[in-house]
């Protein structure tokens, strides 16, 4: 079984400043990880996804993620984030379960970016 | 490019009374997914189609939740009777094929409230 944590359940953070949402996750196989953002009342939008290759993936928005194996950690970065930037963050795995693809999400993270 | 479309956005029925939900994907997208998103949790899903067969249903509470996707295409999500547990956000989403490397397209969701 896969699973996720999201240790912060919220971030706050002044504008301008760099950011860390931490993500962890268990699996007993080889994983896809991926990073989604929910603005309020909309759905999920992928930021970026790892799926093979460079472990630091660069996305939409100027987030980034680095895919570290060794302490099964996929962590998001924004080295200076805006306002737009308020939203709910999801981390989540995935890998081939019968054929088939699930995604598995954590918990998310709030993050509020303030003037 | 038209998104995946929801309706409603918001509902608001009595405990046992039905509702449906109805989704409609991006076109030419074969796979079709529906996530229930609790209050603070992440999307988990409940069914995920390849064209009309249901190939993972395996966390649908059939007791009282059905769904159908009649023509591969629209899909609509039920619930008879409702329960006070119910209410959440059901997110549809949609990708090209299954396989991992996919992305998934969700729509806005619909917000359920159950009195």
């Amino acid at each position: 079984a896969q699973s996720v944590t999201q240790l912060d359940s919220q971030v706050p953070v002044f504008e301008e400043a760099p950011v860390e949402l931490r993500c962890n996750y268990s699996s007993s196989v080889s994983v896809y990880l991926f990073w989604y953002v929910q603005y309020p009342n909309q759905g999920l939008q992928l930021l970026l996804k790892y799926l093979s290759g460079s472990t630091l993936v660069k996305g939409i928005n100027g987030f980034e993620a680095e895919f570290n194996k060794s302490q099964t950690s996929f962590h998001l970065r924004k080295p200076s984030v805006h306002i737009s930037d308020t939203a709910e963050y999801f981390c989540a795995v995935s890998h081939l379960t019968g054929g088939g693809n699930k995604l598995t999400f954590g918990t998310g993270t709030q993050l509020k970016v303030e003037l | 490019e038209a998104g995946v479309v929801q309706s409603p956005r918001y509902k608001i029925i009595e405990k046992k009374q039905p509702v449906a939900f109805w989704c409609n994907p991006i076109s030419g997208h074969n796979t079709l997914y529906w996530y229930l998103q609790n209050l603070g949790q992440g999307p988990e899903l409940l069914i995920r189609y390849e064209n009309e067969e249901a190939v993972d249903d395996s966390q649908l509470p059939k007791d009282r939740f059905s769904a159908e996707r009649l023509k591969g295409v629209d899909s609509t999500l039920k619930i008879q009777p409702a329960e006070l547990g119910d209410s959440a956000v059901y997110l549809c989403a949609s990708s090209f094929q299954t396989g991992s490397h996919y992305e998934q397209y969700f729509g806005p969701g619909t917000r359920l409230t159950v009195t």
